[in-house]
């Protein structure tokens, strides 16, 4: 069975940093790009970041480009966020999910994980 | 760039069909098929629903289906029923720097 977990949310005051991670279970980590995807309070989804199957290619929203970074360790399972220069719009609950496949089909995303969240705030 | 755009809300009643519009640019959703519809009830997460515009997942009811013209993808639920109540929010692939655009997301709910 596919399992995302997701851990390192909390409460952080503006300007400071925080380290997302994304266990990973039931599935081969390394044949799949991995995405975050965040939702704020009573708010819509927003696409955050992805990262390529072997790491080698990462891309990120406009909103957090230049703040965050995405990487993985195939060899352990994990998918990490580092969000750096956070600000008071990064408060959300951070998903990360699991593409569908490769190619055109690494665009969609079969399984999510339950969140974390996390607060920017002073 | 902005989100696609999505009604904030839709309603039906158990049986009927509806459909949730989803308009973007030639940038995303009018050159690519790379359509994705998601479903969220109130408290849970995303669920695939619908990808490459008009495809479903494994276990995905065939009340469920995808279509595009032009700009502007769509989501029919025929068969309306109350486990459909839910939040569902459109996805595509662009070609600007962002990736991927979600739409704002539309209220499904059952009468």
């Amino acid at each position: 069975e596919v399992q995302l977990l997701e851990s390192g949310g909390g409460l952080v005051q503006p300007g400071g940093s925080l380290r997302l991670s994304c266990a990973a279970s039931g599935f081969t980590l390394g044949n799949y790009a991995m995405t975050w995807v965040r939702q704020a309070p009573g708010k819509g989804l927003e696409w955050v970041s992805d990262i390529s199957e072997s790491g080698g290619s990462t891309y990120y929203a406009d909103s957090v480009k230049g703040r965050f970074i995405i990487s993985r360790d195939n060899s352990k399972n994990t998918l990490d966020l580092q969000m750096n220069s956070l600000r008071a719009e990064d408060t959300a609950v951070y998903y990360c999910a699991k593409s569908l496949g490769g190619g055109i089909y690494k665009y969609y995303f079969d399984y999510w994980g339950q969140g974390t969240l996390v607060t920017v705030s002073s | 760039q902005s989100a696609l755009t999505q009604p904030p809300s839709v309603s039906g009643s158990p049986g009927q069909s509806v459909t949730i519009s989803c308009t973007g640019t030639s940038s995303d959703v009018g050159s690519y098929n790379r359509v994705s519809w998601y479903q969220q009830p109130p408290g849970t997460t995303p669920k695939l629903m619908i990808y490459e515009v008009s495809n479903r997942p494994s276990g995905v009811p065939d009340r469920f289906s995808g279509s595009k013209s032009g700009n502007t993808a769509s989501l029919t639920i025929s068969g309306l029923q109350a486990e459909d109540e839910a939040d569902y929010y459109c996805s595509s692939y662009t070609r600007s720097s962002t990736y991927v655009l979600f739409g704002g997301g539309t209220k499904l709910t059952v009468l």
